[in-house]
């Protein structure tokens, strides 16, 4: 059964840059049916899509905050990591690490790891 | 940008039906995803391209769409359903978003 074991700080100050791991348990993170990703979830508002990632490192961001994502995959270690630079309060939510696949009509997340609460404040 | 909307909240008896919306501009031609949020655990996938369950999920839970709404069933409610559930679309025209969620409506098991 596969796990997503998400890690990183719970606080973390305005401006800086937060670092998120997701490590990927039980099956092959280089699996050619699917991408790895993160969705995070502001308080009061809804989940919203990141960034994903193929084993090949091919990544594809929210247009929005792509200037301020990097995801990297780590095969070595069945790692994804996301950073988000400059962040502010509005950064604020849990984040969810994502098995992400598709079907001949939909692209979606079919599994999702339990999430860690990140705090933007100083 | 491409939006969804559902409504915030819906109650239930244990034991009835409910029927959950995800309105969007003819989101009856995407595939639509629903997804199930509660406390402390992590989100399940519990349909796919509108109508398909993902192993696991119970035969309580079904999904259909026309023309600009998209609707979850959960027949036979449970305690367990309690939860707040999200539909989702892959949006393939534009330059916003590509995976659009609605906001979510808040399902209490009375």
């Amino acid at each position: 059964q596969l796990h997503l074991q998400e890690s990183g700080p719970g606080l973390v100050k305005p401006s800086e840059t937060l670092s998120l791991s997701c490590t990927v348990s039980d099956v092959s993170i280089n699996d050619v049916n699917f991408y790895w990703g993160w969705i995070r979830h502001p308080p009061g508002k809804t989940l919203e899509w990141l960034a994903s990632i193929y084993y090949t490192a091919t990544a594809y961001y929210k247009p929005s905050l792509q200037s301020r994502l990097l995801i990297s995959v780590d095969l070595s270690r069945s790692q994804v990591t996301l950073n988000l630079t400059s962040v502010t309060a509005a950064d604020t939510g849990h984040y969810y690490c994502v098995r992400h696949t598709a079907t001949d009509s939909s692209f979606f997340f079919d599994f999702w790891g339990r999430g860690i609460l990140v705090t933007v404040s100083s | 940008s491409y939006v969804l909307t559902q409504e915030p909240s819906l109650s239930v008896d244990p034991g009835q039906t409910v029927r959950i919306t995800c309105g969007g501009k003819n989101v009856g031609s995407k595939g639509v995803q629903w997804y199930q949020l509660r406390p402390g655990q992590a989100p399940v996938l519990v349909l796919y391209d509108s109508s398909e369950r993902p192993s696991g999920i119970p035969e309580r839970y079904s999904g259909a769409t026309s023309g600009d709404t998209a609707t979850l069933t959960i027949t036979r409610v449970e305690v367990g359903d309690e939860g707040d559930y999200y539909c989702q679309v892959w949006v393939t025209d534009g330059d916003g978003d590509p995976y659009v969620f609605g906001h979510g409506t808040k399902v209490t098991v009375l």
